[in-house]
């Protein structure tokens, strides 16, 4: 079954203390990798999309890795308003364009 | 930039009530989206259109049906609602078939609670 995790559910973080968030997938055919930030009480905003294992993309503070079992969030020297929830998607398999998405990670930046 | 309005913000249903929730999007895309947003469950879809008049039903798409009837609105209904459908509602639209290439623009959602 294809199944997405992220990892871990909430992190706090000091202003300016880089760290990592992780997506793990079992796909079967992986398409593509989505990550969205949602701040509380809004929908999620489109990020990144990672196609191919080695890709990297780049947002101000945001970094975006793929691998082929796993994709991480970079965020180097965080803000407070870097909080929020990230989520995790990915679209797997060649006869469908539906997502799969993970639970998120609640990020707390303080100043 | 994109705008994926969503009627209501917050709605208060009785069970058994038949309940309408109202998506229009403003840049012409193909394709809408229904997913509902539960803690710890993360976004589960519920149904889709790739165009006027067709739907596709996602993973959990009892209790619920949809209506297309233009390409710019896209609604869900309850046909009796109940409680376990409280629940944060969100509504999307992406540009092309495959969102391979074309990332899903969200609205601001609904937080239905159905006492």
């Amino acid at each position: 079954e294809d199944q997405v995790t992220q990892s871990p559910e909430a992190l706090r973080l000091q202003e300016g203390e880089s760290s990592s968030l992780n997506c793990s997938y079992t796909v079967s055919g992986l398409r593509g990798l989505f990550w969205y930030r949602q701040d509380p009480g809004k929908g999620p905003e489109f990020l990144f999309t990672l196609y191919s294992a080695g890709e990297e993309k780049e947002k101000e503070r945001l970094k975006a890795t793929l691998t082929k079992k796993e994709s991480f969030l970079h965020i180097t020297a965080p803000k407070p308003e870097d909080s929020a929830t990230y989520l995790c998607a990915v679209q797997a398999g060649y006869n469908t364009d539906k997502l799969i998405f993970g639970t998120g990670t609640r990020l707390q930046v303080f100043p | 930039d994109v705008k994926v309005t969503q009627s209501s913000r917050y709605l208060v249903k009785r069970t058994g009530e038949k309940v309408f929730l109202e998506c229009v999007q403003d840049m012409d895309h193909e394709n809408m989206f229904w997913y509902r947003q539960d803690p710890g469950l993360g976004l589960r879809l519920i149904y889709f259109s790739y165009d006027v008049k067709m739907k596709e039903k996602g993973d959990i798409p009892e209790g619920y049906s949809v209506s297309r009837e233009k390409k710019e609105r896209f609604s869900l209904i309850l046909e009796s609602a109940s409680t376990n459908q409280t629940s944060m509602y969100l509504c999307a639209s992406s540009l092309t078939e495959s969102s391979y290439n074309s990332p899903l623009h969200f609205g601001n959602g609904t937080r239905l609670t159905v006492t």
